[in-house]
């Protein structure tokens, strides 16, 4: 069984300034895909970003960009110039590669990220 | 294009009841996966269905069962409602069931009382 943890329940930064979530996970799978989700008030859930383990590159998507530690199981997300509009709940979620997507996401506890003006 | 649906919104149920939950995935979409999120938590896998069948079902008690109609929406059950069944339920859909397109619904919001 994969367990992912996120470590900090809260954060708060002032708008324009960067970010980083935390996240670390653990599970004994060589081949998987972590993905960072955000979850506004709205209640979607939002891709944010994905990260494929064999990848030794770092994903990045405009403003988010990730720090990938297949070694030490980390997988934090930077958000640099912070947009109020970045407020949210971010989940931090594994998908094992084995099993075609059967065995669903399992997700972090989540990380309240307040932007401040 | 309208992404995936759920319905109701909300809804209110006593302890006992039994209750269904709708999701109508993106047009295209072949598979629809079911979450549970519970108050100040990440949500939790249920069930996955694939092609009207079954792929995958997180732990779960038998008091929850899904399935998938030939149009690929799909209904979550759940019987015998607990107090501890309150929570959002949410719905993803994919093309093939494969993790890298998913898209989530906004959730129907059940609380049992």
């Amino acid at each position: 069984a994969q367990t992912v943890t996120q470590s900090q329940p809260e954060m708060s930064v002032q708008e324009a300034e960067t970010v980083t979530l935390s996240c670390t996970y653990d599970t004994s799978e060589n081949n998987y895909y972590l993905f960072w989700y955000k979850q506004p008030p709205s209640r979607q859930m939002i891709l944010v970003i994905r990260q494929e383990a064999y990848k030794q590159q770092n994903a990045t998507e405009n403003r988010f960009s990730v720090n990938f530690q297949k070694a030490a199981k980390s997988f934090s997300l930077k958000i640099s110039d912070s947009q109020l509009g970045d407020t949210a709940m971010y989940f931090c979620a594994f998908m094992p590669y084995s099993g075609g997507g059967a065995d669903g996401l399992t997700f972090g506890k989540g990380t309240h990220l307040i932007i401040q003006p | 294009d309208a992404g995936v649906t759920q319905s109701p919104t909300h809804l209110i149920k006593t302890r006992g009841q039994h209750v269904t939950l709708r999701c109508s995935p993106i047009s295209g979409h072949k598979s629809v996966s079911w979450y549970q999120q519970v108050l100040g938590q990440g949500p939790q896998f249920i069930f996955q269905y694939y092609e009207k069948e079954e792929r995958g079902r997180g732990n779960f008690p038998d008091r929850f069962s899904a399935r998938q109609f030939p149009n690929y929406s799909s209904e979550l059950n759940v019987n015998a409602l607990l107090l501890g069944d309150s929570a959002l339920y949410l719905c993803a859909s994919s093309p093939t069931g494969g993790v890298r397109s998913y898209t989530f619904g906004s959730g129907t919001r059940l609380t049992v009382v």
